[in-house]
Order: structure tokens, then C-alpha cells, then sequence
């Protein structure tokens, strides 16, 4: 089973933009436009906030976007909110009826 | 309003088998318009999608876990179960169940709209 790679943390001042990547091979993220981002309070349940690469639920900021570059899928948050301070993860769908999720990334608001 | 919730025992002892079950409410488990999921947490490290099913009982699973893995669904309580089978000290993790909303073709491509708060198992005799 493929596995997705992201940086185990990220952090970014109120204000400024973060990005944070997901990286995986030609039979996850880059062969299919099926890349999800979530939003993860501890505690909370996770939150949708990006679907098919760049799409986003009713509700969610336009602050956050997603994008896609070859192997790689990307999730940026713009003009940092305190409250954006959560874990990120990404999941991807891998062919075969199956998906898998990365490892997180821990997102700080300085 | 949350419209997921996770139910079953906090702990189970090692090779018994793990039974949770996810009561959705504000809507209809029987519609076509969405899957149903499991998704776990172990302690300290990222999500694992488990499996997922159609009202209508069709099942996907994750290969890892399609050997030990049974979910269900009783559309009259408008409820779907996890049923994980001779558990290790491995299994021990906060369990979600989640709505797959279906918006692409790939069943286990759809996103998972609306999450449970998740329900800790921990696996120990």
C-alpha cells in the first residue's frame, strides 16, 4: 500500500500565507484528481476543506486553496487566522477501490 | 449538530474481537447520495481509512485490513458497524465514522464530509 508523505510540521505568522504538501507517486496523487485536505482540531472531529484537488465545501474560507503539480498536491492557507492552528491532513485515492491518508502535518500559528 | 456518533466498548482484550457502531442522525443512511466509513487514529500517528459501505451493502476495504474487517449496515436503525477481528496491542486507536459524499465515480475517491468525534479503543488485557 502507497503511503503519502508531508512535512510533520509547518508554522507561519497571522497574516501570512503557509503552504503545506503532500507528496506521493504516479498511482496516487498524480494519477488521479481525488486528493482531499482535512482540517483536524485535537479532539474535535476532522473537518473537509478541500475535495478534487482544489475544490471547497460550502462554508470554507476561499483562504484555503488546494492545488496539484505533478506527484505533488498542496494546500495553502492564506492570511493565517489563530484558529487555523490544527493538524493537516491529506488522503488520496490509490486505484483499486482503496485510499490512504498521510501522516499529518502540524500546522502553528506563531 | 453533529449527525455522527461512534458507540461501543473502550476496551477490548487482545485477539477478542473489536464492535463499534455509528448512529447517523438529520438524515437517511439509505441515501444514494453517500457512502458510510471507518477511519482510525493510533496514538500518535495519522489517519488509516478502514473501509466503507453503500446503503445498499456494498462493501471496499482497506487490503490491510479486508482479512479482519467486517462493516455492516441496518438501514431500520440507521446505523452501520465496524467489526475487527483478533486485535493487537496494534489496534489500539481512536475510531471515526464518516459520510462519504459522492461526487466522483470512484467510491473510495469521494471525500468524507462530516466526521464523527471519534470514540478511543484501546486494545489490553
Amino acid at each position: 500500500q502507497s503511503a503519502l508523505t508531508q512535512p510533520p510540521s509547518a508554522s507561519g505568522s497571522p497574516g501570512q500565507s503557509v503552504t503545506i504538501s503532500c507528496t506521493g507517486t504516479s498511482s496516487d496523487v498524480g494519477g488521479y484528481n481525488y486528493v482531499s485536505w482535512y482540517q483536524h482540531h485535537p479532539g474535535k472531529a476532522p473537518k473537509l476543506m478541500i475535495y478534487e484537488v482544489f475544490k471547497r465545501p460550502s462554508g470554507v474560507p476561499d483562504r484555503f486553496s488546494g492545488s496539484k503539480s505533478g506527484n505533488t498536491a498542496s494546500l495553502t492557507v492564506s492570511g493565517l487566522q489563530a484558529e487555523d492552528e490544527a493538524d493537516y491532513y491529506c488522503s488520496s485515492y490509490v486505484g483499486s477501490n482503496n485510499l490512504v491518508f498521510d501522516g499529518g502535518t502540524k500546522l502553528t500559528v506563531l | 449538530q453533529l449527525p455522527l456518533q461512534e458507540s461501543g466498548p473502550g476496551l477490548v482484550k487482545p485477539s477478542e474481537t473489536l464492535s463499534l457502531t455509528c448512529t447517523v442522525s438529520g438524515g437517511s443512511i439509505s441515501s444514494s447520495s453517500y457512502y458510510w466509513a471507518w477511519i482510525r487514529q493510533p496514538p500518535g500517528k495519522g489517519l488509516e481509512w478502514i473501509g466503507s459501505i453503500y446503503y445498499s451493502g456494498r462493501t471496499y476495504y482497506n487490503p490491510s485490513l479486508k482479512s479482519r474487517v467486517t462493516i455492516s449496515v441496518d438501514t431500520s436503525k440507521n446505523q452501520f458497524s465496524l467489526k475487527l477481528t483478533s486485535v493487537t496491542a496494534a489496534d489500539t486507536a481512536v475510531y471515526y465514522c464518516a459520510r462519504q459524499v459522492v461526487v466522483v465515480i470512484a467510491a473510495t475517491g469521494n471525500p468524507f464530509d462530516y466526521w464523527g468525534q471519534g470514540t478511543l479503543v484501546t486494545v489490553s488485557s
